[in-house]
């Protein structure tokens, strides 16, 4: 089955405290994306991926990094925590190219993260 | 800011009635796509339009697009409990063909 798959889905934790949240998509896709949902504001990206080692900034990446090592894989990490990164966190992927189909996204479950 | 915006951000209908959402952008657009989240699940692609398309259907769904006004709408016929989610327009820009920009949502409410 192809899916996005985001771990874990849920998690508190305390300010200042490394953390990562892993995202695997299993459809071969050069395309991958990390956004984060906040109430009234819709889904904002924080980085993405055109594929293996080549990242670069979304919208709002203050206070997150992330790696592409291998195409499969695109973690974010938190290297430092603060309160106002509590949200809703969504990974997604895509393939690149022409036809309809590569437009399409194909999001993860998502993560909701608590930092106190 | 936001390239999508959807209008209403909320709405109520009874099961049965159609339902309409607006999105509007700001910007040349290579394609429009609408997504649907049920609530704090990740977002499921509903439909695209290309910019140099007016109009599409699938199943329930209804499409429109006018670029003049840089404008898009969602219609659902016949709605049903399970249509109870919320929709998010996301826009495909010219030159970026890779980036979508979402807007804030409708929430849709369908009740028996």
């Amino acid at each position: 089955e192809a899916q996005v798959t985001q771990n874990p889905r849920y998690l508190i934790t305390v300010t200042g405290k490394k953390l990562t949240v892993t995202c695997s998509q299993n459809m071969n896709h050069e395309y991958m994306s990390w956004y984060r949902q906040d109430p009234g504001l819709g889904l904002r990206q924080i980085y993405y991926s055109m594929n293996v080692e080549v990242t670069d900034k979304g919208d709002v990446p203050e206070g997150y990094k992330v790696s592409r090592k291998e195409k499969r894989n695109f973690p974010l990490i938190l290297e430092s925590p603060s309160p106002n990164q509590t949200s809703l966190y969504f990974c997604a992927s895509r393939a690149i190219g022409s036809g309809l189909a590569k437009n399409i996204q194909y999001f993860g479950a998502g993560t909701r993260l608590s930092v106190l | 800011s936001q390239q999508g915006e959807e209008d209403p951000q909320a709405l109520s209908i009874q099961e049965g009635e159609n339902a309409t959402m607006n999105c509007s952008y700001k910007t040349s657009i290579n394609n429009l796509q609408w997504y649907r989240q049920n609530s704090g699940r990740g977002l499921v692609h509903l439909i695209l339009i290309r910019s140099n398309e007016r109009e599409k259907h699938s199943g329930r769904l209804r499409v429109t697009l006018d670029t003049s006004k840089k404008s898009s709408s969602l219609l659902i016929t016949a709605s049903r409990a399970a249509d109870t989610a919320s929709y998010f327009c996301a826009v495909g820009r010219t030159g970026t063909a890779s980036k979508l920009t979402f807007g804030t949502g409708t929430r849709l409410q369908v009740t028996l």
